[in-house]
């Protein structure tokens, strides 16, 4: 069983730029979390999706969004990066057997300059 | 709105000698309860959850948290701790009636001094 990826693990951006973040779910998994752990804090969630559609979403601006593919893999995009975007984004894929329970990827470290 | 406080950013302890770490919680509706724990430069792995029943749970590296309903609160606690245990531990809650979101403490780092 693979376990939650994300991709890149690293990414270094200008201010202005747009970004994609990239995560693979665990298999069986449908439900996928987008998580932003800025340093010495604790994750706040930006937006869920379940099967295809948005689940849920955070206090966030429209400039953070995402997207759920078929396969439940997803993607997180930033537009008009700006500097406190600069954080680790993580992910966690959860079942329908086992909603609470969400199962977090490595994070991808990102940063704006 | 539900928050949580961890009202340690730090706690150094020896090596062998007991720790808890302080989680309470506010919420107008139910809640599952989750510690996870970060070990350095790596993702966020489940270390114990309560749903229901038991309010003492444990996990399978010697850690136990109690869930008290009338203070609100989660603490965890480890007798002995190892060198191994250094890493941030974050306590963490979901919404029974929501899409499961958890919303998160500020994390605790636990500092083993040998």
């Amino acid at each position: 069983e693979t376990g939650v990826t994300q991709s890149p693990t690293h990414l270094i951006k200008t201010r202005g730029q747009q970004v994609t973040l990239r995560c693979s779910s665990q298999s069986g998994h449908n439900t996928v979390s987008w998580y932003q752990q800025a340093l010495g804090q604790g994750p706040q969630f930006i937006f869920q999706y379940y099967r295809e559609e948005e689940n849920g979403r955070g206090n966030f601006p429209p400039r953070f969004s995402g997207l759920q593919f078929p396969n439940y893999s997803s993607e997180l995009n930033v537009n008009a990066l700006e500097l406190d975007d600069s954080a680790l984004y993580l992910c966690a894929s959860s079942s329908p057997e086992t909603a609470n329970e969400q199962y977090f990827g490595p994070g991808t470290r990102l940063t704006v300059t | 709105a539900q928050s949580v406080t961890q009202l340690d950013s730090q706690v150094p302890v020896f090596e062998e000698a007991p720790v808890e770490l302080r989680c309470n919680y506010s919420s107008s509706v139910s809640v599952y309860l989750f510690w996870y724990v970060q070990y350095p430069n790596q993702g966020l792995q489940l270390l114990l959850k309560y749903l229901s029943g038991s309010t003492l749970v444990e996990s399978i590296n010697g850690f136990e948290a109690e869930f008290n309903k009338s203070q609100t609160s989660f603490h965890l606690r480890k007798p002995s701790v190892h060198i191994s245990d250094t890493a941030e531990y974050f306590c963490a809650v979901s919404l029974m009636d929501s899409n499961y979101q958890l919303i998160w403490g500020a994390g605790t780092k636990l500092i083993i001094k040998p």
